[in-house]
């Protein structure tokens, strides 16, 4: 597709349980951002991407978020042990350098509730 | 590291009314990019407006337009002629970018301003 997909669009999981985030940025686009949006609040940082350096990881809350991304392209957030406090929508990013046309392309998000 | 703040966590106008909304931030770069993004209740982040640090002049788009000062560290949005379907969540945004112009970096946002838009 032509933007930024992010699956699933909705997650019930069970506290203490694993789950996994995808995203699938646009092609060509270098980096890719994660962020954490709480109801009605604003955008927390959680790890940023870029082509091949090592990830930004200062944003991630606790060792039981984890991110990686597969050949420069799709990217998975893993949250281990999932704790009720997680629940929030997680929002995917990605973006490519193009000089003064430079802009973020955000995915629909995941909306992640622990029960 | 780089914050970005809105100070007005709401924010009310009359249809066809003009608003503006607050934005400073802190940097210690010289080169960089700032954003205002739209969030609808959809939940799409879609952006309003950008700005190069390096130009001086106000970027505008349509009834959507800036004020950067620069050495003052701020960037208003104002939005003219304001519409309903402009009632949104607002995030002010500030990614750094190398002299040459490609961006790199992360791209952090204000804590949001909720704009209702009344008829």
């Amino acid at each position: 597709g032509a933007g930024v997909s992010q699956s699933p669009s909705n997650k019930v999981t069970e506290k203490g349980k694993d789950v996994e985030l995808r995203c699938d940025p646009i092609s060509g686009h270098t980096a890719l951002y994660w962020y954490r949006q709480s109801l009605g609040q604003g955008l927390e940082f959680l790890i940023y991407f870029q082509g091949n350096s090592a990830p930004d990881k200062s944003g991630l809350p606790s060792d039981r978020f984890s991110a990686e991304r597969t050949g420069g392209s799709v990217s998975t957030l893993t949250i281990q042990r999932t704790q009720q406090e997680d629940s929030a929508v997680y929002l995917c990013a990605s973006c490519k350098a193009l000089g003064g046309n430079t802009e973020a392309f955000f995915g629909q998000g995941t909306r992640l509730t622990v029960v | 590291a780089q914050t970005v703040t809105q100070s007005q966590p709401e924010m009310s106008v009359q249809e066809a009314e003009t608003v503006t909304l607050s934005c400073t931030y802190d940097t210690s770069e010289n080169n960089y990019y700032l954003f205002w993004y739209k969030q609808p209740p959809s939940r799409q982040m879609i952006l309003v407006i950008r700005q190069e640090a390096y130009k001086q002049q106000n970027a505008t788009e349509n009834r959507f337009s800036v004020n950067f000062q620069k050495a003052a560290k701020s960037f208003s949005l104002k939005i003219s002629d304001s519409q309903l379907g402009d009632t949104a969540m607002y995030f002010c945004a500030f990614m750094k970018s190398s002299a040459g112009g490609t961006s790199y970096g992360k791209l952090t946002f204000g804590q949001g301003t909720i704009l209702t838009v009344h008829p």
